[in-house]
């Protein structure tokens, strides 16, 4: 169980454009989903708390205005980072945490973007 | 002052040795706790949750010191599949999630 799938696992784009990264809980439902970014040799970084049916909490430095995350439902949130530039290259992992759950979370296997 | 502070390591070991890492956190108030174990360009897995009383899931012991606030894994008899960086995280009541910055061990035949 706590099953977490990322959609796609592997993307490149060009600079510019828009890119939209899939996060569902598969058999759970999750009133919170988090999203992250990790460079290379670095930890994890949390860039926003998404809860289902409300606008997502941004962590400082993070623009929400290029990173729009939408929750739709108790087992999607998706992540678009708008007009890539190669410095948004980065490993994208969402996690989210069971509703009623003991604040456990459960990772997706992340989304390599590469903006070329 | 960091939320979550861990030892960056590596710990490099024999296979066979017993290793423990440690981990600082600084809000009193923290609610939960977790150890997470992350290989290289994967994503972090849930090791085990750690409870006030401490517990065991066969070659893994973790536990928890809330007066001196740190949590503890100590993983017996290593494999060399042990190999990966250890993430120590810490969760206060509001859903906020505390990271640490991993620790990594390197088990050698």
């Amino acid at each position: 169980g706590a099953v977490v799938s990322q959609h796609p696992s592997r993307v490149i784009c060009k600079s510019g454009t828009s890119v939209k990264i899939e996060c569902r809980s598969l058999d759970f439902q999750a009133t919170t989903m988090f999203w992250y970014r990790q460079f290379p040799k670095q930890s994890l970084m949390l860039m926003a708390t998404s809860n289902e049916g409300s606008k997502a909490t941004y962590e400082q430095g993070v623009e929400k205005d290029k990173f729009l995350i939408n929750h739709a439902s108790l087992t999607l949130s998706t992540l678009t980072v708008t007009s890539a530039h190669p410095e948004d290259s980065s490993f994208y992992i969402c996690s989210a945490s069971p509703s009623g759950g003991a604040y456990e979370q459960y990772f997706g296997p992340g989304t390599r973007l590469t903006v070329t | 002052r960091k939320e979550v502070e861990q030892d960056p390591g590596p710990f490099n070991v024999p296979e066979g040795a017993t290793v423990a890492f440690n981990c600082t956190y600084s809000n009193s108030a923290s609610q939960s706790f977790f150890w997470y174990r992350q290989d290289c360009r994967k994503e972090p897995k849930l090791l085990m949750s750690v409870y006030s009383s401490g517990n065991e899931d066969g070659r893994f012991t973790a536990q928890l010191n809330r007066a001196s606030q740190y949590i503890s894994l100590l993983i017996r008899d290593s494999k060399l599949s042990d190999s990966a960086t250890y993430l120590c995280v810490v969760n206060n009541n509001f859903n906020k999630f505390y990271f640490g910055s991993g620790t990594k061990l390197n088990v050698k035949p």
